[in-house]
């Protein structure tokens, strides 16, 4: 069974830019969560996805945004990026939204602002 | 008062001793509760979640819950090398928000 892909694996930008960040969740799951873990810090919550509906999102300002899409991927869009979002961005899925599904992390994408 | 606590270490025990890594919660609705494994530069790796009071036990590791005190361990015997890594203690608070909240970890460093 294939776990949860992401892409791409690293990216390189600039402060202002914005960022695209892509999850494919493991078959049959439905919920897809994002997590920053900035250099030195814990994982923090960033959002939460479950039937192409956005369920939750963590104390991150308005241009941290994303979607579900039919086929449960998701999509994470950082607009107007800052040297300090320089992050490991980590998406996991889970099967359904029933509050205490295990989550399964993908590999991450690494993303560096300069 | 931190959400999830752990001790950051480094903690350091011979190739084939015990190793064990403690953490306490704060939300005493938390019901559920998760080892992942981290090695430097890659994601998080589930190793156990462990949902009742008592032990739980899968190969060389084993997670235990305390409810009452707040307090989930995890013990990992016949450590090896390959077992240096950092371990994320994780819980769901008492509301269905989806959110993991994880401690900071602890490096766990395995000597030959």
């Amino acid at each position: 069974e294939a776990g949860v892909t992401q892409s791409p694996t690293h990216l390189i930008k600039t402060r202002g830019q914005q960022a695209t960040l892509r999850c494919s969740p493991i078959s049959g799951h439905t919920s897809v969560y994002w997590y920053q873990q900035a250099l030195g810090l814990g994982l923090q919550f960033l959002l939460w996805y479950d039937e192409g509906e956005e369920r939750n999102r963590g104390n991150f300002p308005p241009r941290f945004s994303g979607r579900q899409f039919p086929n449960y991927s998701s999509e994470l869009n950082v607009n107007a990026l800052e040297l300090e979002d320089s992050a490991l961005y980590l998406c996991a899925s889970s099967l359904g939204s029933a509050g205490l599904q295990t989550q399964y992390f993908g590999p991450g994408t690494r993303l560096l602002v300069l | 008062q931190k959400e999830v606590e752990q001790n950051s270490g480094p903690l350091s025990v011979p190739e084939g001793a015990i190793a064990s890594l403690n953490c306490t919660y704060s939300d005493r609705g938390s019901q559920s509760f998760f080892w992942y494994r981290q090695y430097s530069g890659k994601s998080p790796e589930l190793i156990m979640f462990i949902y009742s009071n008592g032990d739980k036990e899968d190969g060389r590791f084993t997670a235990q819950l305390n409810k009452a005190s707040q307090y989930v361990s995890l013990l990992i015997r016949d450590s090896q090398p390959s077992d240096s890594a950092t371990y994320l203690c994780a819980a769901y608070g008492s509301s269905n928000t989806g959110k993991l909240i994880f401690g900071q970890g602890t490096t766990l460093q395995v000597k030959p």
